[in-house]
Formats: structure tokens, sequence, C-alpha cells
């Protein structure tokens, strides 16, 4: 069965300050990987994806297949980065996502 | 940019009343997925749909829930006797897989509130 994890529920950062959002996955086949973004009040977006290997907003992610990590990071927080972040998980049929983190930047 | 529509944005009923979801996917998507989110909770997976048929289903897709196709746009979520527990935000998403794109887009959500 495949499972992500975010340790995190919520994350604090000062801005300016570099994020790091948590996510760890368990799967047995190829994982495609992706973070989703969730502004207060509107849709899921997708923000990026592991295949693409592209910087969205400032933010990369890294998909780590030895440590079974797709983490999200940004080296300089923004105000308008406060969201809720989720990091899902596709296989064949099914897109399944973590619990989520809401990060919370700090003017 | 294409969009996946949702209607109504915000529905509330009284339980034991059926409840049916619209959503018209981004119309070269073939595969059509229902995801709900309790206030405060994660986004948890309902059902996947593909080729006029459920494809998967999770635990909490009882024999409650049902979805369709009626047409070739419209992709339904019905809830036959709604629980005041089902009150959460429903998403319906759909995704596109080709040429390897994978890239599953939401829509706004509809607020489905029992009482």
């Amino acid at each position: 069965a495949q499972r992500v994890t975010q340790p995190e529920k919520l994350l604090s950062v000062f801005k300016g300050a570099p994020v790091e959002l948590k996510c760890n996955y368990s799967y047995s086949g190829s994982p495609e990987l992706f973070w989703y973004v969730q502004y207060s009040r509107q849709r899921l977006q997708l923000l990026l994806r592991h295949i693409s290997r592209e910087s969205i907003k400032g933010f990369t992610a890294d998909l780590n297949k030895g440590e079974t990590s797709f983490h999200l990071k940004k080296p300089f927080a923004q105000e308008e980065d406060s969201a809720m972040y989720y990091c899902a998980l596709l296989s064949y049929q099914k897109v399944t996502f973590g619990i989520g983190t809401k990060l919370q930047v700090i003017p | 940019e294409p969009e996946v529509t949702q209607t109504p944005s915000h529905q509330v009923t009284q339980m034991g009343q059926e409840v049916i979801l619209r959503c018209v996917p981004i119309s070269n998507h073939l595969y059509f997925y229902w995801y709900r989110q309790i206030l405060g909770q994660k986004v948890e997976f309902l059902v996947s749909f593909y080729n006029n048929e459920i494809s998967e289903k999770s635990e909490i897709f009882d024999d409650q829930f049902s979805v369709e196709r009626p047409d070739g746009s419209n992709f339904t979520l019905k809830i036959r006797s709604t629980k005041l527990e089902d009150s959460a935000m429903y998403f319906c998403a759909s995704l596109d897989r080709s040429s390897g794109a994978n890239v599953l887009t939401f829509g706004a959500g509809s607020r489905l509130t029992v009482l």
C-alpha cells in the first residue's frame, strides 16, 4: 500500500528564513511525486512535480529514493508563501495525499 | 487555462437526504476522481473512475456513495442518505496522462453541510 507522511502539521518561519517541508513516502513501485498548495479558501493547485525538476515560486523538491523522501525547500520564505502544502504520490490509478503541513510565514 | 468546475459551491442539507455533487472535468482528461476534506483534516481519496467504471475506491466510499458519468461532460457524486459526518469539502479532479503529463487538476470544491 502506498503512503505519504508529512511529519509536521504546522511549520512557522520568519520572513526571509529558509523553509523545508518534509515528505516521506512508501511505495513499492516507481513513484511520481508532487507538491500541491492550498491558499486560504482556494482550491488545491499543483506546485511542482519531481519529473519536471523545476523551480516554482522559488520552491524546489528533490526526490531521494534512498531516503524515500521528497522534501520541499525554499531558501527565503515570503509572507505570500503562507498556505497548506500537501505532498502527493501518484500510482497507476490514484493520487494519495499526505496530511498536509501548514506553513506560516511570520513578517 | 482549462479548469475543473464544480457545482454547487455550497450545499446545506438535512441528515438522511440525498445529495448530488456535480463536476465537469477537463475535456480531454480520461481519469476522474473524488476527494473529500473534512474541516481541518487531510485530503482523503474517495474514488477513481476510468473508462466509465470505478477503477478504485476507498473504504470511505461505501454503499451510500455512487458516481456516474451521465453524459460526455459531467461526473457526479451521489450520497444517498447523508450523515452528519459527511459534512466536508468535496473535490473533483481529473488527470491528464497524455504524453506522461500526469497532472491532477482540482476543482474549487463543493462544501457540503449536513444538519
